[in-house]
């Protein structure tokens, strides 16, 4: 079976600020490791994705992810926070014995400050 | 192009009701995904269609969830004898071949038993 953790179901940080949001998994096969926004009232959309090859991934919006497999962890960064960040973050993993399911973390909410 | 496209985007029902909800995917994704987003369980993998079959439908709750999807296209979820319990978020998602491409997401349908 495979699971997800987001720690921090909140996070706030100031405009401009650092910006980590916190993912790690398990999973018995190598995972396939995605991160979705969520705006209010709206769907998911993908910001990035890991499959195979390069560790580090660039999204959109200038977010990316550092898949390290020694730590099972996924987390999701950008330098610099902007107002419109402000969102509900999700982490998933997929493999291939759960088929095409993706399994989410929690979700945190992000918060930024002026 | 076109996203994938949910409705009703809002549906207030009574218990004991039954409802239909529907998405249509992106044109020519073959795979089709339905989740559940709730306070109390979060983001919940319901059903997984590949063309018209349904490979996957171990997510779905009780007997009183049923889904198909005809055409290779449209899909309705449909819930019998609404419950309290049933009240959520229910989103769709598509992707081109199912695993390892992401999912997109649908704006999602808002159930609300009364």
């Amino acid at each position: 079976a495979q699971s997800v953790t987001q720690l921090g179901s909140h996070v706030s940080v100031s405009e401009g600020a650092l910006v980590l949001l916190r993912c790690n998994y398990s999973s018995s096969v190598p995972p396939y490791l995605f991160w979705y926004v969520q705006y209010p009232n709206q769907g998911l959309q993908l910001l990035l994705k890991y499959t195979t090859g390069a560790t580090l991934v660039k999204g959109i919006n200038g977010f990316e992810a550092e898949f390290k497999k020694s730590e099972t962890s996924f987390h999701l960064t950008k330098p610099s926070a902007h107002m419109s960040d402000a969102a509900e973050y999700f982490c998933a993993v997929s493999g291939e014995t759960s088929g095409s399911r993706l399994t989410f973390g929690e979700g945190t909410q992000l918060t930024v400050n002026p | 192009g076109a996203g994938v496209s949910q409705s009703p985007s809002n549906k207030v029902t009574e218990k004991g009701k039954d409802v239909e909800l529907r998405c249509d995917p992106i044109s020519g994704h073959t795979a089709l995904y339905w989740y559940r987003q709730s306070l109390g369980q979060g983001l919940e993998f319901l059903i997984y269609f590949q063309g018209n079959s349904a490979p996957d439908k171990s997510g779905l709750p009780s007997d009183r969830f049923s889904a198909e999807r005809t055409g290779g296209s449209v899909s309705t979820l449909t819930i019998q004898r609404t419950q309290q319990e049933d009240s959520a978020v229910y989103l769709c998602a598509s992707s081109v071949t199912g695993y390892p491409y992401e999912q997109y997401f649908g704006p999602g349908t808002r159930l609300t038993v009364t």
